[in-house]
């Protein structure tokens, strides 16, 4: 089975702090990975998306930056966190072909006080 | 760009009662709908998908939705609802001919149902 990985699951920082979110992505070879970020009331936005090791497209600009140092590890950064970053993070990857369909991690809640 | 709306936030229902959240586009082009749904401590997962073909589709757990392209709509319906359908919905949307890297959610629609 094609299997999301996401730690922590939940995680409280302080405002200026780092951030490393891990996803691990189980099953399948040279997935398309996203992240989004789900904030109440808002649905989910497109944080960043990679198609291979190395290749990241930002969708917004933010403080936050993402890494794919190996095929199915994908990886959520900041080097200062701010109060509005907190939120709940997802993980996914897309489906094949590539329709739009997406299989989503089980997120991680962050909380920046 | 495309968008999408769901204009019921949070839905309350009693068990047995029948179920349409509204989810309504705005693009151009012809498109691919989603509805994908988070039961609580669970991950968001898809429940229904439209490509092409018979403009209604039908779902897990008994859920339907029906395109209809003149109205932009893709209304997410259940006949009987139960305890277990708490849960958010969310609609999404993508061009056909795009990638998951266009789709477009809605901001999702809390759905609780009194047992």
């Amino acid at each position: 089975s094609q299997t999301i990985h996401q730690w922590p699951a939940t995680l409280v920082q302080p405002v200026g702090s780092p951030l490393s979110l891990e996803c691990t992505v189980e099953g399948t070879s040279n997935p398309n990975l996203y992240w989004y970020r789900q904030a109440a009331g808002r649905g989910l936005q497109l944080l960043f998306y990679s198609v291979g090791i190395g290749q990241i497209s930002s969708e917004v600009p933010q403080n936050l930056s993402a890494s794919r140092p190996q095929d199915r590890q994908f990886i959520l950064s900041s080097k200062k966190l701010l109060l509005s970053d907190s939120g709940f993070y997802l993980c996914a990857r897309g489906g094949h072909p590539n329709t739009g369909e997406l299989f989503f991690g089980e997120g991680s809640r962050l909380t920046v006080l | 760009a495309q968008s999408v709306s769901q204009h019921n936030h949070h839905v309350i229902l009693s068990e047995a009662a029948s179920l349409e959240l509204g989810c309504n586009y705005s693009y151009g082009g012809t498109v691919n709908l989603f509805w994908y749904v988070q039961y609580p401590g669970q991950h968001l997962q898809l429940l229904l998908k439209y490509f092409s073909g018979d403009p209604l589709v039908k779902g897990i757990k008994g859920f339907e939705a029906e395109f209809i392209k003149s109205k932009f709509s893709f209304n997410l319906r259940k006949p009987s609802v139960q305890w277990s359908d708490t849960a958010e919905y969310f609609c999404a949307v993508s061009p056909a001919s795009g990638s998951a890297r266009q789709l477009t959610f809605g901001s999702g629609t809390q759905l609780t149902v009194l047992p």
